[in-house]
């Protein structure tokens, strides 16, 4: 099954600047990577995801690339504001293919935005 | 709006008991899944299935059993709880149609085992 390890596991940013997380996955057959943003106390939902078809998405202020011959994708958030603060996790599908049989997480990381 | 609902939402239980945590969904999905999360591991999948008589084990699925009564309905079973079972579970559904596999959650059931 698939393999997937996700850095930084806590990232501190000013408000308004960058935020970069990082994911490696295992499975060279794997074509699906979405993220997942989970504030707390609340369930995860689905920010922005990745086919292995393209090298990069964009979505206003988030976007996400992929690098199929380094097996790893990230996500990049511009113009960081406060309402970002929140737990990040990256996933891949658990047996290759596009998730269907479920999706393997990384083990998520927590973004702050210092004001 | 269509959604995922869980109840409960919190459950306190002592070791050896039986426990079930259901999930429903008004999504029209066929697929659904049963996720546990512990602090700093993610999610990991427990069990998933795609259809009422298919029913497929995921990463961690020892200790536990589930059921698909219909296709909106998706239970998950502690025969027999134990302490390392304390935890956050997640439901999750998504649609098969157009090769999408977004999954949506649902808000999480909160078990404690003493």
């Amino acid at each position: 099954g698939e393999n997937v390890e996700q850095h930084p596991s806590t990232l501190s940013v000013q408000e308004g600047d960058s935020a970069v997380i990082k994911c490696t996955y295992s499975d060279s057959a794997s074509n699906y990577f979405p993220w997942y943003k989970q504030e707390l106390g609340k369930r995860p939902q689905l920010i922005i995801d990745i086919r292995s078809n393209v090298g990069e998405k964009k979505d206003q202020r988030i976007a996400v690339t992929l690098n199929k011959t380094a097996k790893h994708f990230s996500l990049h958030i511009t113009e960081t504001q406060p309402e970002d603060s929140a737990v990040y996790f990256c996933a891949a599908p658990l047996l290759a293919g596009g998730g269907a049989d479920g999706l393997t997480f990384g083990k998520g990381t927590h973004l702050i935005i210092q004001p | 709006d269509a959604d995922v609902t869980q109840t409960p939402r919190n459950r306190i239980t002592k070791t050896g008991k039986r426990i079930m945590l259901e999930c429903s969904q008004t999504k029209g999905h066929d697929r659904m899944y049963w996720y546990r999360q512990d602090p700093g591991l993610g999610l990991q999948l427990i069990y998933y299935s795609f259809d009422v008589k298919d029913i497929n084990k995921g990463e961690i699925s020892d200790g536990y059993s589930v059921s698909r009564q219909a296709q909106a309905k998706f239970s998950l079973s502690l025969e027999s709880a134990i302490p390392n079972q304390t935890a956050l579970y997640f439901c999750a559904t998504s649609d098969r149609a157009g090769g999408v596999n977004e999954q949506f959650f649902g808000p999480g059931t909160r078990l404690t085992v003493l």
